[in-house]
């Protein structure tokens, strides 16, 4: 099974600000297999990228991913105030796994 | 456009089985699979297990194997998730979510059902 650990716990930002998210692979993450989750207070989680870096169907291009083999970000340029929220990296180059999450909050 | 529209709140006792049902529409079932995710109240998100929409095919989380069953009725395009003993650990959020991947069950999963909770209490 490969462990994602995500870092930091918890981001405290402002609007306007750029976030980036790490996500930490216990071993190399095969064809970079790597998507990333945003989920809202009280909703499900929603896919923002996947295969690393493809930003999924409706997703802002102020949202990037990159990385590769063990190493991964999730970068949000201009922080908007519906950004506010906690994310998922999750790989499937194995059976899939997610990353305990990371909170970005309003500072 | 793609749904995935999930039963309703279920309040079990320990050691009862509860069943949630999702109900894909707005794409071609047997083309894709369905993951069950579970989210305890203020945790992360837990894979539980897969089934492949063009076959049937399944895969469980070591954690649940033995008390999770999936299954599908492709003529209607719902699936569902029967989990049996259940626990007080149980309880929670359940989202059954479409999965790319309806062969070899390493997908990402692109649409998510809206949730189910489940409560497991005496």
């Amino acid at each position: 099974e490969i462990v994602l650990t995500q870092s930091p716990g918890t981001l405290s930002l402002s609007p306007g600000e750029r976030a980036t998210l790490s996500c930490r692979a216990s071993q190399s993450v095969s064809r970079n297999y790597l998507a990333w989750y945003q989920q809202q207070p009280g909703q499900a989680p929603r896919l923002l990228l996947y295969d690393t870096f493809v930003r999924a169907t409706g997703i802002p291009d102020r949202f990037s991913g990159g990385g590769s083999g063990t190493d991964f970000t999730l970068t949000i340029n201009r922080l908007e105030p519906e950004d506010f929220a906690v994310y998922y990296c999750q790989q499937y180059a194995v059976s899939p796994t997610f990353g305990q999450g990371t909170k970005v909050e309003i500072k | 456009q793609v749904q995935l529209i999930q039963s309703t709140t279920e309040v079990k006792k320990p050691g009862a089985s509860v069943k949630v049902s999702c109900t894909a529409s707005g794409y071609s079932f047997t083309n894709y699979a369905i993951t069950w995710v579970r989210q305890a109240r203020g945790q992360g998100l837990e894979r539980m297990g897969w089934i492949s929409g063009h076959n049937g095919n399944t895969k469980y989380a070591e954690e649940v194997q033995g008390r999770l069953s999936l299954t599908i009725d492709t003529s209607t395009n719902t699936a569902y998730m029967e989990m049996r003993s259940l626990r007080s650990d149980d309880t929670a959020v359940y989202y059954c979510v479409r999965d790319n991947d309806y062969i070899w069950g390493r997908g990402y999963f692109d649409y998510w059902g809206q949730g189910t909770l489940v409560i497991v209490s005496s």
